[in-house]
């Protein structure tokens, strides 16, 4: 069973880097089957897909937030990570790192079949 | 960027009736590339559609998907109190990947 779960800072002061990190066991990022992605939930709100990344390091991204966005894989620690820099308070969310289909679709990816619990981040000073 | 509209808003029903659930695209969808998503408070969104109309692994038949194009539906046919949720849709036919802005299904 893949099971993926977010860690990092919960506080992020306004203009600074989030950074987060998704761990996942139970299933090998290297074995090049799937992407993995990162999505956002503000409050009270719905889901925006940020972007994703495959083994070999390429990566999409969401254009509405605007280059901002990193998205990096260490596949020796079977982790991947999302940075997000200039935040602001509309980036207040919780994070959710995902297993993203490979088989369907284009490049950018599919569905998410696998999310971890997520993680609150609050951008405040 | 597809722009994906559910309605209604809120559905209330009675245990063991039927929910119907839409979920409209701004423009085509290619080959019906619509997942759908159960969202309970405090949770992760879990996985029940994919491809408009295959059910996810372990998912109960009584979820079921349809249609193509711009519009699809998501079908509860018998309400269970354990669906109580936010239901969400999802296109990943075309970069950037969005979601609808969810359908709260309340039981009475």
């Amino acid at each position: 069973q893949v099971q993926l779960q977010e860690s990092g800072p919960g506080l992020v002061k306004p203009s600074q880097t989030l950074s987060l990190t998704c761990t996942v066991s139970g299933g090998s990022i290297s074995s090049g089957s799937h992407y993995w992605s990162w999505i956002r939930q503000p409050a009270g709100k719905g889901l925006e897909w940020i972007g994703r990344i495959y083994t070999s390091g390429f990566t999409v991204d969401n254009p509405s937030l605007k280059s901002r966005v990193t998205i990096s894989v260490d596949t020796s620690k079977n982790q991947f990570s999302l940075k997000l820099s200039a935040v602001t308070a509309a980036d207040t969310a919780v994070y959710y790192c995902a297993r993203d289909d490979r088989d369907s679709s284009g490049y950018w990816g599919g569905y998410f079949d696998y999310w971890g619990q997520g993680t609150l981040v609050t951008v405040s000073s | 960027e597809v722009v994906l509209t559910q309605s209604p808003g809120t559905l209330s029903l009675s245990p063991g009736e039927r929910a119907t659930l839409s979920c409209r695209a701004s423009q085509s969808v290619s080959s019906s590339y619509i997942a759908w998503y159960q969202q309970k408070p405090g949770q992760a969104p879990r996985l029940l559609i994919y491809g408009a109309s295959s059910r996810a692994t372990g998912i109960p038949d009584r979820f079921s998907g349809g249609g193509s194009g711009t519009d699809f539906t998501l079908t509860i046919s018998r309400l269970e109190p354990e669906d109580s949720a936010v239901y969400y849709c999802q296109q990943y036919g075309s970069s950037p990947k969005t979601f609808g802005q969810g359908t709260k299904v309340e039981i009475k």
